[in-house]
């Protein structure tokens, strides 16, 4: 059992259509962040959240924490073929030293 | 210059054989951990080291062991390969351990392709 699911798992869209990315958890997260993989790299952090209810805007890419802090959502606005990646979301509990991942969601951007 | 470094970036064996994966960070980080991802690019964590010290040991085969010379090696050594170990396997840094919102640096992974 994962400790955070990401859905959709899929996601394909057209270049200028918005996406959002789901990860939730019944778990309480002291810190919640994500990442973008492209293929044959390692995963690079986009943003950390750490305040239950908290928003962060990175250009197109908006990032929100769950008040409960059990839960997060990635948006873009008007997704570019750049934006093509597989998007990870990775938790930390309280005085663990693990990340925990999702299974990550795999954006595809047309053009 | 390469912030998390792995060799070799592509291994390809027999079953039954005995390899390793090197990983170097000149990021000055305290911490290094071992993450394997799987053909659906779930990733799960294998061992972290704090300053030398095994801090996660996740419930991974004895066959594999991992080694830090100094803060900044991590090695990860698998004995006996089998099917189920192909994957890709990612090194990682972080600035320190026990942070709730450090910043994982990853290495570009190892693909580890068991015949």
């Amino acid at each position: 059992t994962q400790l955070l699911e990401q859905s959709p798992q899929f996601l394909s869209i057209q270049e200028g259509e918005n996406l959002t990315v789901y990860c939730n958890s019944s778990s309480v997260f002291s810190s919640l962040q994500w990442y973008r993989q492209e293929p044959g790299e390692g995963p690079v952090l986009l943003v950390t959240v750490v305040t239950g209810g908290e928003v962060k805007k990175l250009k197109r890419l908006t990032f929100q924490f769950g008040d409960a802090r059990k839960d997060s959502s990635l948006h873009i606005t008007a997704a570019q073929t750049g934006d093509t990646g597989l998007y990870l979301c990775a938790g930390a509990l309280g005085g663990d030293y693990k990340l925990s991942f999702g299974a990550g969601t795999t954006v595809t951007v047309r053009a | 210059d390469t912030a998390v470094s792995q060799t070799p970036k592509y291994l390809v064996t027999q079953m039954g054989n005995d390899k390793s994966i090197k990983c170097e960070q000149n990021l000055g980080h305290d911490t290094m951990y071992w993450y394997k991802q799987d053909s659906k690019k779930f990733l799960k964590i294998m061992f972290s080291y704090n300053n030398k010290e095994l801090i996660i040991n996740e419930t991974v085969p004895n066959r594999f062991s991992p080694k830090s010379p100094d803060k900044a090696h991590l090695n990860l050594h698998i004995n006996s390969l089998e099917l189920g170990d192909s994957a890709v396997y990612f090194c990682a840094s972080s600035p320190f351990a026990g942070s709730n919102t450090g910043e994982l640096f990853f290495g570009e992974g190892s693909r580890l392709t068991v015949l």
